[in-house]
């Protein structure tokens, strides 16, 4: 079992819809949670940290369950730019592991 | 201020060569990453320093691969009589401490033909 798993997608969404992203992790240890966003071709970029209480940042809410050890990411009112993989990682003392990533395209 | 940079961006070899990669991090910054990543594929760790102590190389893939950090600064991804399959993209990234976000550079782009 990989130690953070995500589903691959890809999604396909409508410019203007709400759509979420879980990732799970293995590791109960794990101490810090983070979602990045890769475009093709280009370097991972820092998305959001992830609280446990739970974090916005405009039209992002990430939330993270210790007790279910799960991680979600809902983006609302998608734009095209959004259009990108995203990564969930999480980091146990330095020793960080990325999820395979979640593609999403936004349509139109 | 300055990102984490990376050179060379691309770098094309011919089988057998040896490749040095370099990543200069983000100032302050001390622990530092190297990961690859295949076409369409995930990141695959490879090394992590943190400060001055003994890196962690349980990622390295085989013992043609190696990275030093001189003065808690630069490193230096070196990878031995390259084969085809090292061809990737090799992101470095860096993080001020052991649970923080990473920053990563814009990688460099191996070809081994």
């Amino acid at each position: 079992r990989k130690e953070v798993e995500q589903d691959p997608g890809p999604f396909n969404v409508p410019e203007g819809a709400t759509v979420a992203f879980n990732c799970t992790y293995s590791n109960s240890a794990s101490q810090s949670f983070f979602w990045y966003r890769q475009d093709c071709r280009k370097e991972p970029k820092l998305l959001m940290s992830v609280y446990s209480s739970g974090n916005e940042d405009g039209r992002f809410t990430a939330q993270l369950n210790r007790a279910s050890q799960y991680i979600s990411l809902l983006i609302r009112d998608s734009k095209l730019s959004d259009s990108a993989t995203y990564l969930c990682v999480v980091n146990r003392n330095g020793d960080m592991r990325f999820g395979a990533g979640t593609r999403l395209t936004v349509k139109p | 201020g300055a990102g984490v940079s990376q050179s060379p961006s691309n770098k094309v070899t011919e089988k057998g060569k040896d490749v040095e990669l370099r990543c200069d991090p983000i100032s302050g910054h001390t622990a530092l990453y190297w990961y690859r990543q295949s076409l369409g594929q995930g990141l695959e760790f490879l090394i992590y320093f943190q400060g001055n102590s003994a890196p962690d190389k349980s990622g390295l893939p085989s013992d043609r691969f190696s990275a030093e950090r001189t003065g808690g600064s630069v490193s230096t991804l070196t990878i031995q009589r390259t084969q085809q399959e090292d061809s990737a993209v090799y992101l470095c990234a860096s993080s001020l401490a052991r649970q923080g976000e990473q920053y990563f550079g814009p990688g460099t782009r191996l070809t081994v033909t």
